[in-house]
């Protein structure tokens, strides 16, 4: 059975771009989340979508979105990107809310 | 607000030793504990999951305990073996939507 797959696994975006991740979450999981993780640091929330409706939202900048598909794939959006803004970001999808969660290996985005 | 603290930040041991990670919350209204293991540049790789009216999860050399009441959660490893280097994180499932990490344990194992 496929993983949590994302794509893609590496980019580089210069300052001021924007950027589009997707996830495709393990097939029958209606819930996927998304979190970014700088160096040296555990992982962040930003969002969570449940039956494509946003369940929770981390403490992250509007210029970070997302949207969950009725295939309930997702796309992390983020505008105006900034150096800060170059991390690991992770995708990880559940069967339901608070159910265990799985990891996909994540889109290394370096921002220069 | 949940917070997730990891102790210590860094540890190396020689190979064959047991071994003790520990990870803090600060509140006790969770859904799980979960403990994770990433090697350098990689994704999450699931260690053990705990669920909150569990105690403790065993999977081979790997043993996690929880205790909600303290705040506590401890991964025990036995006869470390160098293939065990990597980054450990705690992960706690502080709400049905989100889950809050410890910045993890850097372990190294010198053969």
């Amino acid at each position: 059975d496929a993983g949590v797959t994302q794509s893609p696994t590496h980019l580089i975006k210069t300052r001021g771009q924007h950027v589009t991740l997707r996830c495709s979450p393990i097939s029958g999981h209606k819930s996927v989340s998304w979190y970014q993780q700088v160096l040296g640091q555990g992982p962040q929330f930003i969002f969570q979508y449940y039956e494509k409706e946003e369940r929770g939202r981390g403490n992250f900048p509007d210029r970070f979105s997302a949207r969950q598909f009725p295939n309930y794939s997702s796309e992390l959006n983020v505008n105006a990107l900034l150096l800060g803004d170059s991390a690991l970001y992770l995708c990880a999808s559940s069967l339901e809310s608070a159910l265990e969660a799985f990891f996909g290996q994540g889109t290394r985005l370096t921002v220069v | 607000k949940q917070e997730v603290t990891q102790i210590p930040a860094a540890l190396s041991v020689p190979e064959g030793e047991n071994l003790v990670l520990n990870c803090s919350f600060t509140d006790s209204a969770i859904y799980n504990l979960q403990w994770f293991r990433q090697d350098p540049g990689k994704g999450l790789t699931s260690l053990l999951l705990i669920q909150s009216s569990q105690r403790e999860q065993t999977s081979g050399r790997l043993n996690a305990s929880l205790d909600k009441s303290s705040g506590r959660s401890t991964l025990y490893i036995a006869a470390s073996q160098p293939g065990d280097s990597a980054t450990y994180l705690c992960a706690v499932y502080s709400s049905a939507s989100k889950i809050i990490f410890g910045s993890g344990t850097r372990l190294s194992i010198r053969p």
